[in-house]
């Protein structure tokens, strides 16, 4: 029933490692989308897929690389992760389009390099 | 990019009361969602409201476009309701995010 789902939901790892983020969204949207909240609670987008295509590239290291396998699914991969990649990553998803646009959020992974 | 700013910051209030959250945006969007963090961190939709008004239960809404504002009314304030409230405003596919305001809610 979960409209938007991510995994893991806990991540706790060693700087240096590459871990990804999987989320997967049974809505039927055709766009996709990765936030990173910071320890002040600031949310801010980082990417986002319309279609299987990259459409927003926010300045974003060039460590984190999403990929977009179909529709419903949009990975995150985050390569020799850093201490201030420590944080709350969120995906979402909405129908673009004739849609009303509005997005619907997953449950958030929590990240914490050590 | 576009400014969001909400206010207040912090909001404390008796379980009971009634209050008032505001988001300002610098520019013309697309379209304006509220969102509920509760204190597990879930981003909860609450109104999507590009403009008008909407009311779902003890919660309503209102965005006046062409002044670049939106209210949130929280009335009969209970404990459940405590977490942070954030303004998010959609202009070309980006969701631009307020920094919230942190509603605190004592029995």
């Amino acid at each position: 029933d979960t409209a938007v789902s991510q995994t893991p939901k806990y991540l706790v790892t060693q700087m240096g490692n590459d871990k990804s983020i999987k989320c997967e969204q049974n809505l039927g949207h055709d766009t996709m989308y990765w936030y990173k909240q910071d320890s002040k609670k600031f949310l801010k987008i980082m990417f986002s897929y319309n279609n299987k295509e990259l459409i927003i590239n926010e300045t974003v290291p060039n460590r984190f690389s999403p990929k977009s396998p179909d529709k419903a699914h949009l990975n995150l991969h985050i390569n020799s992760l850093e201490l201030g990649d420590s944080a709350v990553y969120f995906c979402a998803s909405s129908q673009a389009g004739q849609g009303s646009h509005e997005q619907y959020f997953g449950p958030g992974t929590r990240l914490t390099v050590t | 990019g576009i400014q969001v700013e909400q206010s207040p910051p912090d909001l404390i209030l008796q379980e009971g009361a009634n209050s008032t959250l505001r988001c300002n945006f610098s520019d013309s969007v697309n379209n304006l969602q509220w969102f509920h963090q509760n204190p597990w961190g879930q981003l909860i939709n609450l109104f999507y409201i590009p403009s008008g008004t909407k009311q779902n239960g003890r919660l309503s809404a209102t965005t006046v476009a062409t002044e670049r504002y939106s209210l949130l009314y929280i009335s009969s304030s209970q404990t459940t309701d405590s977490g942070v409230y954030f303004c998010a405003v959609l202009n070309d596919y980006k969701l631009s995010f307020g920094a919230g305001t942190t509603v605190t809610v004592r029995a």
